[in-house]
């Protein structure tokens, strides 16, 4: 991917509403897609990947992301948000030069 | 139990004595890089290597060094800091170049705990 762009900087849900958290990319080639977290005061976990097979890609937590080449998105979603959710995700793609290209962050807010 | 660590977790420095932040990993990968995270601009890649001997710039390489003499480990130096580097860091490992694998999960990379730097 030649960009990653996350459309929120921050979003905040009540705890048991559904999360979505919008990536849009731009790729002259078929892209590598993940999904990192980042909880506060700790490292990065993957979440999920896409690498150009199922389009629906499942990951840890109960969360999911859908690649959609017609809108050039990977959008992350969850149905029932928790607590524990609370903490900053990182939208990140692979670039030509065989790094990891990262959006801003969305940092991610739930509410009791 | 496969891991990236980094040495130390938190620096206090002042400007222009020089530091080396270490990171080792034991997962016997090719492939390591060094981040920074700033707020509101996500991680920046620094330098990168893709095998022993064998580095290059990332987006952000100036004021930084690094070497690749082992495979495990991917020291970070900082030759004169500034306080302009203040900053958390990041170092990651991963079998394979991102985008390469085909599906075979060969790009995940693997990430350090980050080491909080402040430069006076």
């Amino acid at each position: 991917a030649q960009s990653v762009t996350q459309l929120d900087s921050h979003v905040s849900v009540s705890e048991g509403t559904p999360v979505l958290l919008r990536c849009n990319y731009s790729s002259s080639y078929s892209p590598s897609l993940f999904w990192y977290v980042q909880h506060p005061n700790k490292g990065l976990q993957l979440l999920l990947k896409y690498t150009s097979a199922a389009t629906l890609v499942k990951g840890i937590n109960g969360f999911e992301a859908e690649f959609k080449k017609s809108e050039t998105s990977f959008h992350l979603t969850k149905p029932s948000a928790h607590m524990s959710d609370a903490a900053e995700y990182f939208c990140v793609g692979d670039g030509s030069q065989g790094n990891l290209i990262f959006g801003k962050g969305t940092k991610l807010s739930v509410k009791p | 139990e496969a891991q990236v660590t980094q040495n130390p977790r938190y620096l206090i420095t002042v400007t222009g004595k020089k530091l080396t932040v270490t990171c080792s990993q034991n997962m016997n990968h090719e492939y390591m890089s060094w981040y920074r995270q700033d707020p509101g601009l996500g991680l920046r890649q620094i330098y990168y290597s893709m095998n022993v001997e064998v580095t290059d710039k990332g987006d952000v390489p100036e004021g930084y060094k690094v070497s690749r003499k082992e495979k495990r480990n991917f020291p970070l130096i900082l030759e004169s800091p500034s306080p302009n580097q203040t900053s958390l860091y990041f170092c990651a490992s991963s079998l394979g170049l991102a985008g390469t694998s085909g599906g075979a999960g060969q790009e995940t990379q693997y990430f350090g705990p980050g080491t909080r730097l402040l430069v006076l």
